[in-house]
């Protein structure tokens, strides 16, 4: 079954913490990207990786980090520097080139700092 | 920086009336998509439109591309309770990513 898996669905963390949120996608697509989601809102781009081991700020980047040591995985870390870090977050892929190919989403997971 | 307006932000519509939201870019787009957002799930993709006036249908869904490539819209027809959600444009402006419009909750009473 094909598709792009995020867990978990719920993440509760104390302030002060960072906290790593999982993406993965077997749909062998080269570019992932991670959105965050406010109540009522858009969805902003934090990070997107157009290939392993290479990755690029999006326009919400600072207070996050991410990794892309395989095709498969795309992880974000929320890190404590993030001022406001309660969010809905949104994991994506696609297979053609940034912007210009249909993007698949994950489930997502809703973060909430207590 | 580029960006994507949506109007209107909120829609309430009875249900078997038509309902349109309407997308704004700051620049020429070298296409836009649009996707559907069902209350507490995640976007899914609907459709791209990539030429100057090309208009798209599906089954009661019409989207079109203005000529000048920096708006579009969406229109739906007779809407059904089936239909709720959040639709939103993402255009992408070519060489950049895409940026997502702020969405138009839809919403529509049996």
């Amino acid at each position: 079954d094909g598709g792009i898996t995020q867990s978990p669905k719920y993440l509760f963390r104390k302030e002060g913490q960072n906290v790593t949120l999982s993406c993965e996608q077997n749909l062998n697509h080269d570019a992932m990207y991670w959105y965050r989601q406010d109540p009522g809102q858009g969805l902003r781009l934090i990070y997107y990786s157009q290939i392993v081991n290479d990755f690029q700020k999006g326009d919400i980047a600072e207070g996050y980090s991410v990794s892309r040591e395989k095709k498969e995985s795309f992880p974000l870390t929320v890190t404590s520097a993030q001022k406001n870090p309660t969010a809905f977050y949104l994991c994506a892929s696609s297979s053609g080139a940034p912007g210009t190919d249909t993007q698949y989403f994950g489930p997502g997971t809703r973060l909430t700092v207590l | 920086g580029q960006q994507v307006m949506q109007i209107p932000q909120y829609q309430h519509v009875q249900e078997g009336e038509d309902f349109t939201t309407y997308c704004n870019s700051s620049t020429t787009l070298s296409n836009i998509q649009w996707y559907k957002q069902r209350p507490g799930g995640h976007p899914v993709f609907l459709i791209q439109l990539v030429k100057s006036g090309e208009v798209k249908k599906q089954k009661r869904l019409t989207f079109q591309f203005g000529e000048a490539k920096k708006n579009s819209s969406l229109h739906i027809t007779a809407t059904q309770t089936t239909d709720v959600g959040t639709y939103f444009c993402a255009g992408n402006n070519a060489g950049n990513m895409l940026t997502f419009g702020g969405g138009t909750r839809l919403m529509v009473k049996p």
